[in-house]
């Protein structure tokens, strides 16, 4: 089972500043299968980035994502209020075998 | 608009079952290949079960030889059986449509699961 590992844990930023956060997973992923979901609280996950860096159909552009093999990243380029929330990746690989990592918190 | 309800969810004592539904509209079950998550109480994310278009289910060893996932697709609608039920399974199970790259793009607001005494 490929782990993906995702830092920082928690990410205390402004409105306005750049956020990057990373996932690391323990074996190379394919780019085509690596996901990126925002989820606020109460809420279900929502998909952010597919195939690494593909944005989902509404996401804004300040969303951007990055990386190939095991290191992957999720920029979030002039941080907005709503950003502030919890961030998780995920992969797809065969079997199937799918994995999120643990989360990455966004706060102010 | 493409939707997914999911009910079903409640307090159960440890050892019993129960069955999750997720109802589809705007699009079609049996066309795509569909996911139950769950999220345990202030916890990420745990992908649990899939089935195909095709029919082949796949599970996460946590719940594998408990679970089983269905769809009726006279009705639009997926199920998760949740047989042997433990304390551990207690979360928001949500139901999501996944695409062919392996991501899920539409969720459900999920429903609860309590397992305990």
């Amino acid at each position: 089972e490929i782990v993906l590992t995702q830092s920082p844990g928690t990410l205390s930023l402004s409105p306005g500043e750049r956020a990057t956060l990373s996932c690391r997973a323990s074996q190379s992923v394919s780019s085509s299968y690596l996901a990126w979901y925002q989820q606020k609280p109460g809420q279900a996950p929502r998909l952010l980035i597919y195939g690494a860096s593909t944005r989902a159909t509404g996401i804004p552009d300040r969303f951007s994502g990055s990386g190939s093999g095991t290191d992957f990243t999720l920029t979030i380029s002039r941080l907005e209020p709503e950003d502030f929330a919890v961030y998780y990746c995920q992969q797809y690989g065969i079997s199937p075998s799918i994995t999120f990592g643990q989360g990455t918190r966004l706060e102010i | 608009e493409v939707q997914l309800v999911e009910t079903g969810g409640g307090v159960i004592q440890p050892g019993g079952s129960l069955r999750l539904s997720c109802a589809a509209s705007g699009f079609t079950v049996s066309s795509n290949y569909m996911n139950w998550v769950r999220q345990a109480p202030g916890k990420g994310l745990e992908w649990v079960s899939v089935i195909y278009s095709g029919g082949s289910t796949y599970y996460a060893d946590s719940v594998k030889g408990r679970f089983t996932v269905s769809r009726d697709n006279s009705k639009n609608t997926l199920y998760l059986q949740m047989n042997s039920l433990r304390a551990e399974d207690t979360a928001v199970y949500y139901c999501a449509r996944g695409r062919s790259g392996g991501f899920m793009d539409v969720w459900g607001k999920g429903t609860t699961v309590t397992v305990s005494s």
